[in-house]
């Protein structure tokens, strides 16, 4: 059975930081990752999506990598802003399998 | 808009009634996913649909809770004899056959 973890559990920031979400997956056989960012009370805006071929992907101020032989992957947020405070979900598979989640504060 | 849409957004009921909810997908995507999620927790899958055939069922969907996709457009998802444990939010999302799942707005149960 797959199992997804993420770490740190919350992390609070000054804005302008550059900083790192870890996500690690027991099983490396997956089709795909999917990184999410969910706001109190929302549903789930998708942020990345690296396929099982793929080994990064970008888009403006986050990247993601993908390590399918050690089971992990990493959100990089550059120069982060208060508006990027939420909870960042890390889900892999074709049926996902989510993590607990980070939950990210950016302090103004 | 051409997102995923949730109806209702809220439903409060009473212990042992009956509930439905309503997902439209984004009008493309021929996949449609059912999660819930609980407070503090990732959402957990349910079932999905491809098409009008539901593929999967996870051990979590009980006797008590069905889904349908009758055109293979919009979905529903009951529950009947609602527990005070179903309280959640349901949370549908759509995607091509091989592509990212996009996610609509999720409907908050709570039974009394």
């Amino acid at each position: 059975k797959q199992e997804v973890t993420q770490i740190p559990a919350a992390l609070s920031v000054p804005e302008g930081e550059n900083l790192v979400l870890n996500c690690s997956f027991t099983d490396s056989a997956i089709y795909n990752l999917q990184w999410f960012r969910q706001d109190p009370g929302k549903g789930l805006t998708s942020l990345l999506l690296i396929q099982s071929s793929q080994r990064e992907q970008t888009s403006g101020r986050l990247n993601a990598s993908l390590d399918k032989s050690s089971g992990r992957s990493t959100l990089y947020i550059a120069a982060s802003q208060p508006g990027d405070s939420a909870t960042y979900l890390c889900a892999v598979g074709e049926r996902l399998t989510f993590g607990e989640g980070t939950q990210l504060t950016v302090n103004p | 808009d051409t997102g995923v849409s949730q109806d209702p957004r809220h439903k409060i009921t009473k212990r042992g009634q009956n509930v439905t909810f309503r997902c439209d997908p984004i009008s493309e995507h021929n996949r449609l996913y059912w999660y819930r999620q609980t407070l503090g927790q990732g959402p957990e899958f349910l079932t999905y649909f491809q098409n009008e055939a539901q593929l999967e069922k996870s051990r979590l969907l009980s006797d008590r809770f069905s889904a349908e996709r009758p055109k293979g457009s919009f979905s529903t998802l009951e529950i009947q004899r609602t527990e005070q444990g179903d309280s959640a939010m349901y949370l549908c999302a759509s995607s091509l056959l091989v592509g990212a799942q996009y996610f609509g707005p999720g409907t908050r149960l709570t039974v009394l």
